[in-house]
């Protein structure tokens, strides 16, 4: 099992530019989530997923999009990128059915704009 | 809202010496879960231990146990012949039973000194 995937792992951007960073997960977890990282403070949640096709918004949501086609996938979209949105970003998933349950981080983006 | 606080933004030990890191919360729920990540130099985030909010009892983990004062809030880590590999940042933790959502403290360094 390759885990939790996320590509890039360093991206740097213009304002004003969109991407989307990828993540996928090998493990069959209905639970995905996406936080952002910044220095001095705790994770945040920006989007979850419980299932294909169900998203719902975190504490962070404003200037992210997400979708959820496949158990596998959950892209996180930056629609037109600040530099508010400067951060180290972690893709998670886990087994629904209890919050006790592990969730397992991918390895992060680093992403600047510029 | 629920928080969590880490009131430590860094410690340091000896190696093979004991360490205890501190983590307090707030909350009206009930039936919830905490939770130790450790986070290397890598960016990997790793669980270490949690907790189930009902169970008196207090979870470990080979070197890693916990002291859980439920009255109290309060949620430690304390880490026992402590390793060079230790050497992270250590995050506590929060989920409420029914919802997935991780609320994360800021952070404790722990540093360990040769």
């Amino acid at each position: 099992n390759a885990g939790v995937t996320q590509t890039p792992k360093f991206q740097v951007l213009k304002t004003g530019q969109s991407m989307t960073l990828q993540c996928a997960q090998d493990m069959n977890h209905e639970y995905m989530s996406w936080y952002r990282q910044d220095p001095g403070m705790g994770l945040r949640l920006i989007h979850y997923s419980v299932g294909a096709g169900i998203t719902d918004q975190g504490e962070v949501p404003n200037g992210y999009n997400v979708s959820r086609s496949t158990t596998e996938d959950f892209p996180l979209r930056l629609l037109s990128a600040a530099p508010s949105q400067t951060s180290v970003y972690f893709c998670a998933s886990s087994f629904s059915g209890s919050s006790y349950n592990e969730q397992f981080f991918g390895p992060g983006t680093r992403l600047t704009v510029l | 809202a629920q928080t969590v606080t880490q009131s430590q933004p860094e410690m340091s030990v000896q190696e093979a010496e004991t360490v205890t890191l501190s983590c307090t919360y707030d909350t009206s729920e009930s039936d919830y879960y905490l939770f130790w990540y450790k986070q290397p130099p890598s960016r990997q985030m790793i669980l270490v231990i949690r907790q189930e909010a009902y169970k008196q009892q207090n979870a470990t983990e080979n070197r890693f146990s916990v002291n859980f004062q439920k009255a109290a809030k309060s949620f430690s880590l304390k880490i026992s012949d402590s390793q060079l590999g230790d050497a992270a940042m250590y995050f506590c933790a929060y989920s409420r039973g029914s919802n997935y959502q991780l609320i994360w403290g800021a952070g404790t360094k722990l540093i360990i000194k040769p």
